[in-house]
């Protein structure tokens, strides 16, 4: 099984809203992701979180908010956000291989900001 | 500079006409080589892994190689319902081992 969920599906918020997203793996993966996704561009990596702690923040702005309240979910708390933020927004997860590290993402949140 | 890129950036085959798509890379000391394939509006869907170079691997129409400098994703006879984006991503040695550099992608539309 190599399922991560994401909730919601589609989620449209206005400037001054705060919202949620959340995602969810029962892989046993330690390591999980955040990843922000425009059109017909790849993923650009947001968060990574290793063994529950945040490991690499890509200088995302202070309004997008990460937590991991356990190793298998992974939040993404939204607040005062722009419309440029509109976009898909995934969750994967790894594993460790014999060098490298698969992820598996989720089906993403398609965001829009009003 | 970790570097990936694709080529052709769209392909359009008629069912059952195989062909192939390319993935350059340059890398400080590849860690793996990892296919994806994306359909509008959803996450990407894992393919292969690939360490080494000589390594392959196959699933189904899909068929994914690699040497040091590349890596080929062979369709055999493929279906209209193998149309999608077709995303290739390495993660080398340099910094921390997780992220990953991607592509820009090739769509690929399947004609019947």
């Amino acid at each position: 099984d190599t399922e991560v969920t994401q909730t919601p599906k589609h989620l449209v918020m206005g400037m001054t809203n705060k919202k949620s997203l959340k995602c969810e793996q029962h892989m046993g993966h330690r390591a999980m992701y955040w990843y922000k996704q425009k059109a017909k561009k790849p993923p650009e990596l947001m968060f990574v979180y290793s063994y529950e702690k945040l490991s690499i923040n890509e200088s995302v702005p202070s309004r997008f908010s990460p937590e991991c309240p356990n190793s298998s979910l992974l939040n993404l708390h939204l607040h005062a956000l722009q419309p440029e933020d509109s976009a898909l927004y995934l969750c994967a997860s790894s594993r460790p291989g014999p060098l490298g590290e698969t992820q598996y993402f989720g089906p993403g949140t398609r965001l829009l900001v009003l | 500079e970790d570097q990936v890129t694709q080529s052709p950036e769209a392909l359009r085959l008629q069912e059952g006409e195989s062909s192939s798509l390319n993935c350059s890379y340059t890398v400080s000391g590849l860690r793996g080589l990892f296919w994806y394939r994306q359909d509008p509006g959803k996450g990407p869907e894992f393919l292969f892994t690939l360490y080494s170079a000589g390594e392959e691997k196959e699933k189904e129409r899909l068929k994914a190689t690699l040497t040091k400098k590349e890596s080929f994703l062979h369709i055999t006879a493929p279906k209209p319902e193998d149309s999608a984006t077709y995303l290739c991503a390495v993660q080398g040695s340099a910094g921390n081992n997780r992220k990953l550099i991607w592509g820009l992608g090739t769509s690929l539309a399947v004609n019947p």
